[in-house]
């Protein structure tokens, strides 16, 4: 059975902590996706890669940024925490080899600042 | 950027009843896909249409593709509290960046027993 896991399903931090979310999938899949989810909003694209050490900007990755050494891995960093990063934030993944098919999702980490 | 647009935005019917939910978008896709989230969780794929398919069926679900007014519908059959979800569509833009999607805000589907 295809997995996605995230290291924390809720997690609490402090304006200015540096927070990592991590993310990890089991299907050798080469393209990982992070997205934040804000009623109202639906899901936005912070960032994605396509394989090992890449990395692409998507529609908000201003207070981000992002790591993956190894293919299963992806993580999302925030530097300095704002209470406006209070959010659901979503990894996916997906794989090249059937372009544009499924995305496969974490459960998600509910993120709170303060 | 979000493309696709769902309709409604909210959506509450009582069981047995079929739901319909609508999804707009702005450019020329390869495909479009339907997602559903239970409260609190991630999304999980339902369905893909490709651009030059009509409709499509997985069990109680019914998916149309009109490329000419760009939108798309999903058809829950006969609902089950079960069903009780947000339904997010997902469209490929052509040309787009390989295995990127763009999500609209999702349609919050009540389905009471």
């Amino acid at each position: 059975d295809v997995k996605v896991t995230q290291s924390s399903r809720y997690l609490v931090k402090r304006t200015g902590e540096k927070v990592f979310l991590e993310c990890v999938q089991d299907m050798d899949h080469e393209n990982m996706f992070w997205y934040r989810q804000d009623p109202g909003l639906g899901l936005r694209l912070i960032y994605f890669s396509y394989d090992v050490k890449m990395k692409e900007k998507g529609d908000i990755p201003e207070g981000y940024s992002v790591s993956r050494e190894k293919k299963e891995r992806f993580s999302l960093i925030l530097e300095s925490a704002s209470t406006n990063q209070t959010s659901m934030y979503l990894c996916a993944s997906s794989s090249y080899r059937v372009p544009y098919n499924e995305q496969f999702f974490g459960p998600g980490t509910r993120l709170t600042v303060l | 950027s979000q493309q696709g647009e769902e309709d409604p935005q909210a959506l509450s019917i009582q069981e047995g009843e079929n739901a319909t939910m609508n999804c707009s978008y702005k450019t020329s896709i390869n495909n479009l896909q339907w997602y559903r989230q239970n409260s609190g969780r991630g999304l999980v794929h339902l369905i893909l249409i490709r651009s030059n398919e009509r409709e499509k069926h997985s069990g109680r679900l019914r998916v149309t593709l009109d490329t000419s007014k760009k939108s798309s519908s999903l058809l829950i059959t006969a609902s089950r509290a079960a069903d009780t979800a947000s339904y997010f569509c997902a469209t490929a833009p052509y040309g787009g960046s390989q295995g990127n999607l763009i999500f609209g805000k999702g349609t919050k589907l009540s389905v009471k027993p």
